[in-house]
């Protein structure tokens, strides 16, 4: 069974804080997807990689892919109340059409 | 362009009733997965459509179905309803036609869920 570990579970900041979120799998990923889902709506993503190694920025979030394309991290820098929500990542492996979720981070951020 | 649809958007059924959700793609995508999303067992897999044929499916009964039409537009089906099957489902829509990695295919667009709720 492929899976997604996600760590931390949860995580509560204050404003201005930073943070990391890992995404860790022994799969290797052809490509693999960041999103943000808020409560009762559908995941919005957020960014997609798909070379080892990767670096994206986006604003203060920054994204990483492994160089083995098994692991991926979501840094954000200063931390804001509207950056609340269950940030999940994804991986799809070579030969197949399916997606594997993470088991998501839930953060809050305190005003 | 319009994003992803699905309808409706709530829905409560009793036990052992059947129900059906719809879910309308983003313009131009022909590959629908659908998912289904509880607290405890996180976005779970159901099955991806692509042209009208089902390429994947997770590990859900058969009670589960689904199909796409022509027009990419896809329901999925749940009969004989269960306490467990409360849940958000949701559809994602892409470009992806191949298993070869297309960057800007890889991208999976989200509906906003249809949440169902089985008393």
């Amino acid at each position: 069974t492929q899976l997604l570990e996600q760590s931390p579970q949860f995580l509560s900041i204050q404003e201005g804080e930073n943070l990391t979120v890992y995404c860790n799998s022994s799969s290797v990923f052809s490509s693999l997807q960041w999103y943000r889902q808020e409560p009762g709506e559908g995941p919005v993503l957020l960014v997609t990689v798909v070379t080892g190694g990767e670096v994206k920025k986006l604003k203060r979030l920054t994204f990483q892919f492994g160089d083995a394309r098994k692991d991926s991290s979501l840094h954000i820098t200063a931390a804001q109340p509207g950056d609340t929500g269950l940030y999940l990542c994804a991986g799809r492996t070579s030969g197949t059409y399916k997606y594997i979720f993470g088991t998501g981070t839930r953060l809050k951020v305190l005003a | 362009k319009a994003g992803v649809t699905q309808t409706p958007r709530y829905l409560i059924k009793t036990r052992g009733q059947q129900v059906t959700l719809s879910c309308s793609p983003i313009s131009g995508h022909r590959s629908v997965s659908w998912y289904q999303q509880t607290p405890g067992q996180g976005l779970q897999f159901l099955f991806e459509y692509f042209s009208e044929t089902q390429r994947n499916k997770g590990n859900f009964p058969g009670r589960f179905s689904g199909r796409q039409f022509s027009n990419s537009r896809s329901e999925m089906n749940v009969s004989t309803l269960e306490l467990g099957d409360s849940a958000l489902y949701l559809c994602a829509s892409s470009l992806m036609t191949s298993m070869r990695t297309v960057r800007g295919q890889e991208t999976q667009y989200f509906g906003p869920g249809t949440r169902l709720l089985v008393l």
